[in-house]
């Protein structure tokens, strides 16, 4: 099983809003509602941001949405802050108990 | 609050195993709802899922990995363990246990509780 796609990178001025992408298949992403995302600082351990495909943690701003189309998810940040920079990963359950992440997308706050 | 701490030597030797312990604070490993993870990031590139393990003793590896690894809990220790085997300069990276969401053994969903991530060099 490959990685999912994501896109190397991402940019965005502060107030702005930025999507990114995490293409699978109909095995992992299209098939199954368990789509995370996950935001990683530098040096540090990743935060789940998003879980099954669009619903929020508690104590994560309104700002971060996800939705699925297909086999490819999707990561909006609107708004974007500073403290947004960071890595962002996307993660699928891809049956018979397997895990995918992606490749991750740096963002980066111009 | 629950928090897991990774622990281990940060240096082995080409061609041999690699171990580490994840210790469970602030709450039961033995929950029925949680599926224990190990998690592999390579420095400068992304997140690679290695294995998990329910507290029972069933697991589930990455078939990329699954001839060497073995992933093993102790209860009594609130703790669970990685063993990878023949490593290579390749397993160079941090190493993060995880917690993932997967209520009444179902489906894992999610990873909601990471540790700090503990970095392992393969050299001589």
């Amino acid at each position: 099983q490959s990685a999912l796609t994501q896109p190397p990178s991402a940019s965005g001025s502060p107030g702005q809003s930025v999507t990114i992408s995490c293409t699978g298949t109909s095995s992992d992403v299209g098939g199954y509602n368990y789509v995370s995302w996950y935001q990683q600082h530098a040096g540090k351990a990743p935060k789940l941001i998003i879980y099954e495909v669009t619903k929020r943690p508690s104590g994560v701003p309104d700002r971060f949405s996800g939705s699925r189309s297909g086999n490819t998810a999707s990561l909006t940040v609107s708004g974007l802050q500073a403290e947004d920079e960071a890595d962002y990963y996307c993660s699928s359950y891809a049956g018979s108990n397997n895990v995918l992440f992606g490749g991750g997308t740096k963002l980066t706050v111009l | 609050q629950v928090q897991l701490q990774e622990s281990g030597p940060g240096l082995v030797k080409p061609s041999q195993t690699l171990s580490l312990i994840c210790t469970v604070s602030g709450g039961s490993i033995s929950s029925g709802d949680y599926y224990w993870n190990w998690i592999r990031q390579p420095p400068g590139k992304g997140l690679e899922w290695i294995g998990y393990i329910f507290y029972s003793g069933s697991t589930y590896y990455n078939p990329s990995l699954k001839s060497r690894v073995t992933i093993s809990v102790d209860t009594s220790k609130n703790q669970f363990s990685l063993r990878l085997s023949s490593v290579t300069a390749a397993d160079t990276a941090v190493y993060f246990c995880a917690r993932a969401w997967a209520p009444r053994k179902t489906t894992l969903r999610y990873f909601d509780l990471w540790g700090r991530g503990t970095l392992v060099t393969v050299s001589s």
